[in-house]
């Protein structure tokens, strides 16, 4: 499996500041996608990437950004956080390193687990 | 847009029984996959079973096994002789057919945390 490394593995941030999340994969995967957990909500895709500059969104989109300007990197941006979100955010990446099939698999980050006070 | 429910948020069971988890998806697409995750306390995210939809046969992988019933939409994990360490969150999670742009991502239940009794 790819290496995924996110950073920060914590952050308390105050309502209305910028956040931002990042993803770090090793191995030039295309697919990248940004979750969030939250208790009675499982896992909720945020935005996803597949590729360099391409993006879109998931469920939970808004009040969230996300840059993908390098293969390695899908940074999620919170323009103003508020305290609904807080949550643990997961970020993952799909196995195959050029096309998306989801018999490759996916690999999932550690998360980030963010509180907005 | 599919839709999976896990209607069980917490199940125990006694170790070294069993315990069948369940789950059911809605979706209007014939060909697609399902998967059942594990999260233990480490937040780690670990693929326990897959099954394609167009497989009849049931997947299994040592102890989980899943009974997957197509017309009825519904993918439950039965895991036999229950052990602590699989004491966990419990995702059950949908992704459509690769070929249709827009599927390339996974719905997740809201997931069912079992306990193992010792």
């Amino acid at each position: 499996d790819a290496g995924i490394t996110q950073s920060p593995r914590h952050k308390v941030t105050e309502t209305g500041t910028p956040v931002t999340l990042r993803c770090h994969q090793t191995e030039n995967h295309r697919y990248m996608y940004w979750y969030r957990q939250d208790p009675g909500h499982g896992l909720r895709l945020i935005h996803y990437s597949y590729g360099v500059k391409d993006t879109d969104k998931g469920e939970v989109s808004d009040g969230y950004s996300v840059s993908r300007s390098k293969t390695e990197d899908f940074l999620l941006t919170l323009e103003s956080a508020t305290s609904s979100q807080t949550s643990v955010y997961f970020c993952a990446i799909s196995d195959g390193r050029d096309r998306w099939d989801p018999l490759d698999g996916y690999t999932f980050g550690s998360g980030t687990r963010l509180t907005v006070v | 847009a599919q839709t999976v429910t896990q209607s069980q948020p917490e199940m125990s069971v006694q170790e070294a029984e069993t315990v069948t988890l369940s789950c059911t998806y809605d979706t209007s697409e014939s060909d697609y996959y399902l998967f059942w995750y594990k999260q233990p306390p480490s937040r780690q995210m670990i693929l326990v079973i897959r099954q394609e939809a167009y497989k009849q046969q049931n997947a299994t992988e040592n102890r989980f096994s899943v009974n997957f019933q197509k017309a009825a939409k519904s993918f439950s994990l039965k895991i036999s002789d229950s052990q602590l360490g699989d004491a966990a969150m419990y995702f059950c999670a949908y992704s459509g057919i690769w070929y249709n742009f827009g599927n390339e991502k996974l719905t997740f239940g809201t997931g069912t945390r079992l306990t193992i009794i010792p």
